[in-house]
């Protein structure tokens, strides 16, 4: 079955850099397209980037352009985000996520998430 | 930047129906998905490309589409359905994917 496993999370300094980690398994991973998505505590979901099956481009919301970077590894089935000049309004549970159709990535549900990494940006 | 409405809250008695709007400007031109979450857990997706249930998702959970709103239809409302609810979607012109605001479905 369709497993996502996230890592990396933690406590870091507004400025510092983090990066995370999302595992996958049980399915053919340079099929799909893969997300991030976060959530502050308290608060709703938040889109923040996608890329494409085979890693040939990127999108990101306005909100994180420019500082994060989505990227994924088909030889090792793991998706990662590299998040630079950490804010305050950063933290947030982040989660990663599958799109539902192979080889399509736009208008594509989310049909398989991970359970979630905490990331919590306080000095 | 592109904004989908919903209400923040519902509230229905057990074995009712709730429904959860979502207002966008291009709804009506837009696949929307919708997803449940519970708390403390991950989202689940509910329905997508407007009215379509997943594997495993209950008939009681239907969508529908009007004008600029799209509808998630919960029918026989159990205990079990008490969640937020977000709706999503792509937009094209800016190339995100984006989430309603979330309404939380409370059973009284």
């Amino acid at each position: 079955q369709v497993q996502l496993v996230e890592s990396g999370g933690g406590v870091v300094q507004p400025g510092k850099s983090l990066r995370l980690s999302c595992a996958a398994s049980g399915f053919t991973f340079s099929s799909y397209g893969m997300h991030w998505v976060r959530q502050a505590p308290g608060k709703g979901l938040e889109w923040v980037a996608v890329i494409w099956y085979d890693g040939s481009d990127q999108k990101y919301a306005d909100s994180v352009k420019g500082r994060f970077t989505i990227s994924r590894d088909n030889s090792k089935n793991t998706l990662y985000l590299q998040m630079n000049s950490l804010r305050a309004e950063d933290t947030a549970l982040y989660y990663c996520a599958r799109s539902r159709d192979a080889d399509m990535v736009v208008v594509s549900a989310l049909p398989y998430w991970g359970q979630g990494t905490l990331v919590t940006v306080s000095s | 930047s592109y904004v989908l409405t919903q209400p923040p809250s519902v509230s229905v008695a057990p074995g009712q129906t709730a429904v959860i709007t979502c207002g966008g400007s291009k709804i009506a031109y837009q696949s929307v998905f919708w997803y449940q979450q519970r708390p403390g857990q991950a989202p689940v997706l509910v329905l997508y490309d407007n009215s379509v249930r997943p594997s495993g998702i209950p008939e009681r959970f239907s969508g529908s589409k009007s004008g600029n709103t799209a509808s998630l239809t919960v029918s026989r409302v159990e205990a079990g359905d008490e969640a937020d609810y977000y709706c999503q979607v792509w937009h094209s012109t800016s190339y995100h994917y984006v989430f309603g605001t979330g309404t939380t479905v409370t059973v009284l």
